[in-house]
């Protein structure tokens, strides 16, 4: 099974902070891997496709890029509405996903 | 526009069953492969199941494997979970995806096992 670890588990940053996640795979995924965006009682919201395609309709403050096993996800301005919970997804093998990094404002 | 709508959800007894339906509208049900995917509450996102487009091969997590089985119909675009001998730590919110890389998710459907 391919394990994904991703870090910070919460960060707290101040509107307008470049704010970075990373995620790391067990093994080469080349690039297989979503990254999410979650707010309370809603279902995900896919950013991020293939490492680094931004969804349709998705702000280009986000950005993600990596292959292989190294992964790093990026809000180059933090705005009052990106509070939420991110993870990323491995498709490589079925779907693993990271643990989440929840989003706070200072 | 892609929708996937889930159902099925409730208060179902320790040692119950359930099924969840999922239905899909706005792409070729028939050749996505789809999934189903919980998230416990205040916790993470856990996969559950996956089957093929065609039903011809299905895949479980070991947390649910021997207990719950995972269909489709695609003459009716619906894909379906069927939860047995159900555990207090299936309480979760139930998400069905399509798509190997699982690019659109519905709005999901709550299991809560409790006596």
């Amino acid at each position: 099974d391919i394990q994904m670890t991703q870090s910070p588990s919460s960060l707290s940053a101040s509107v307008g902070d470049r704010v970075t996640i990373t995620c790391q795979a067990s093994q080469d995924i080349s690039n297989y891997l979503n990254w999410y965006q979650q707010k309370p009682g809603k279902a995900p919201k896919l950013l991020i496709y293939d490492a680094s395609n931004l969804e349709t309709g998705v702000p280009s403050r986000f950005s993600a890029s990596g292959s292989g096993t190294d992964f790093t996800f990026t809000i180059s301005s933090l705005q009052p509405e990106d509070i939420a919970t991110y993870y990323c997804q491995q498709y490589d093998n079925l779907l693993t996903f990271g643990g989440g990094t929840k989003v706070e404002i200072k | 526009q892609v929708q996937l709508v889930e159902s099925g959800g409730g208060v179902v007894q320790p040692g119950g069953s359930l099924r969840l339906s999922c239905a899909a509208s706005g792409f070729t049900f028939s050749t996505y492969g789809m999934h189903w995917v919980r998230q416990a509450p205040g916790k993470g996102l856990e996969w559950v199941a996956f089957i093929r487009y065609d039903g011809s091969n299905k895949y479980y997590a070991d947390s649910v494997k021997g207990r719950v089985t995972i269909s489709r119909d695609n003459s009716k675009k619906m894909l379906y979970l069927q939860m047995n001998s159900l555990r207090g730590e299936d309480t979760a919110v139930y998400y069905c995806a399509n798509g190997a890389a699982a690019g659109y998710w519905g709005q999901g459907t709550l299991v809560t096992v409790s006596s």
